[in-house]
């Protein structure tokens, strides 16, 4: 089936640092989510984006819908502590049913 | 009051035990969604309900049999799980399949 792939596997950073991750396909899609998720809780959904090159913030986060419509980057600017957890895209692509598609993450690490 | 309620958030059974896994969603959605939450793995699609009939079975074994009777409720129920089965299983809804989906925070599942 379709996959995703989620770059970096892993990144440890120090707090005030901006943090960037990005999700590549060979297919076309539709949407792209971003979710996060802490250890024993459930993915929170965080950004959603329905157009090609649409680019929506919340908070310190922000995250694109790249031209290409095969790729989606995530930026978090000036970490906190609280920002560790593990980051998930997802999409739904062209001609792929009506199911999300996942990565396998991004562990962030954020050092006081 | 959260959107989507899992119970129980642990269980630990023996591989000859029958459980049922329950979520509830209090967002007036569609669709429901069970996955499977492996270390080191994606998330995995198990199942999809839209409007309670089920759209969508992943390849998942028959010793998963998923129950979905009304809108709002969703049911796993576990019968002769083999140790590999242990995980996080998350329940999920969305307004309409494939679109923005709502996490439960999920059941950590061991099998004995």
């Amino acid at each position: 089936g379709q996959q995703l792939n989620q770059s970096p596997q892993s990144m440890f950073i120090q707090e005030g640092e901006d943090v960037s991750m990005n999700c590549t396909s060979s297919s076309i899609f539709n949407t792209w989510l971003w979710y996060k998720q802490d250890p024993g809780e459930g993915p929170v959904l965080l950004i959603a984006l329905y157009k090609a090159g649409e680019l929506t913030s919340n908070g310190r986060l922000t995250a694109q819908f790249g031209t290409t419509r095969k790729d989606s980057f995530l930026n978090i600017s000036a970490s906190i502590p609280s920002d560790v957890g593990i980051y998930f895209c997802a999409g739904q692509y062209k001609g792929g049913s009506e199911k999300l598609v996942f990565g396998k993450g991004t562990k962030l690490t954020v050092n006081p | 009051e959260t959107g989507v309620t899992q119970t129980p958030r642990h269980l630990v059974m023996g591989m000859t035990n029958k459980k049922s896994l329950k979520c509830e969603q209090h967002l007036g959605h569609n669709a429901m969604y069970w996955y499977k939450q492996s270390a080191k793995k994606p998330l995995e699609l198990m199942f999809v309900y839209s409007l309670e009939e089920r759209v969508e079975n992943n390849s998942v074994p028959s010793r998963f049999s998923p129950e979905c009777p009304n809108s709002s409720h969703l049911f796993l129920h576990l019968h002769t799980l083999q140790p590999e089965d242990s995980a996080l299983y998350l329940c999920a809804s969305s307004h309409v399949t494939g679109l923005e989906a709502f996490f439960g925070q999920g059941t950590r599942l061991t099998v004995v």
